[in-house]
């Protein structure tokens, strides 16, 4: 069975950083892309970033450019967001998903982060 | 990067159809055959039910399909039935080798 468990969200003071993890089981991890995609409390979904499975190949969205790092360790078979220079807008749960590039069919079940003083 | 443009609420009764529309730019929608489509109840994580325009996951049911033209998309629901009541995002590859969504579509069942 594919999961995808994010863990790592908590509250954090403006300025803060904070780093997420996304750790895959039950398919081939190195096989896929991976993405960030996070959803602002009643508002909609927003791609904030991707890494190929060369764990090198990275882009992402122009709100994260330069505070954000996306990462990955095929050997571990987890994903990570390094998430720095953190404000209120960035208050959101943050998902995980398997792509193939595009974003596809498995999703982590995702995890707040609250970015408040 | 701008999001989108969906319509903010569709509706309709057991049995019709519905179209959801997604309107980009020629940077993403109309530029790359990679315009795919999420649905997501509340409280769950989004599930896929259109990929590539028109293509349908494994499992979905034939009642969803997409089309394209030019800069715009579009999500059909046939036979609506109570549990496709949900939000519907459109997603787009884009020329900066970013993705996009769409603004959310709440589709309401009568």
């Amino acid at each position: 069975e594919v999961q995808l468990v994010v863990s790592g969200g908590d509250l954090v003071q403006p300025g803060g950083s904070l780093r997420l993890s996304c750790a895959a089981s039950g398919f081939t991890f190195s096989s896929y892309w991976m993405h960030w995609v996070r959803q602002a409390p009643g508002k909609g979904l927003v791609w904030v970033s991707r890494i190929k499975f060369d764990e090198i190949t990275t882009s992402y969205a122009d709100s994260v450019k330069g505070r954000f790092t996306i990462s990955r360790d095929n050997a571990k078979n987890t994903l990570y967001l390094q998430m720095n220079s953190l404000t209120a807008e960035d208050t959101a749960v943050y998902y995980c998903a398997t792509g193939s590039p595009t974003i596809d069919d498995y999703w982590g079940q995702g995890t707040l982060v609250t970015v408040s003083a | 990067q701008s999001a989108l443009t969906q319509p903010a609420s569709v509706s309709g009764s057991p049995g019709q159809s519905i179209t959801i529309s997604c309107t980009g730019s020629s940077s993403d929608v109309g530029g790359y055959n990679y315009v795919s489509w999420f649905q997501q109840h509340p409280g769950k994580a989004p599930k896929r039910v259109i990929y590539d325009v028109n293509k349908r996951p494994s499992g979905v049911s034939n009642r969803f399909s997409g089309s394209k033209s030019g800069n715009t998309a579009s999500l059909t629901i046939s036979g609506l039935q109570a549990e496709d009541e949900a939000d519907y995002y459109c997603s787009s590859y884009t020329s900066s080798y970013t993705y996009v969504f769409g603004t959310g579509t709440n589709v309401a069942v009568l």
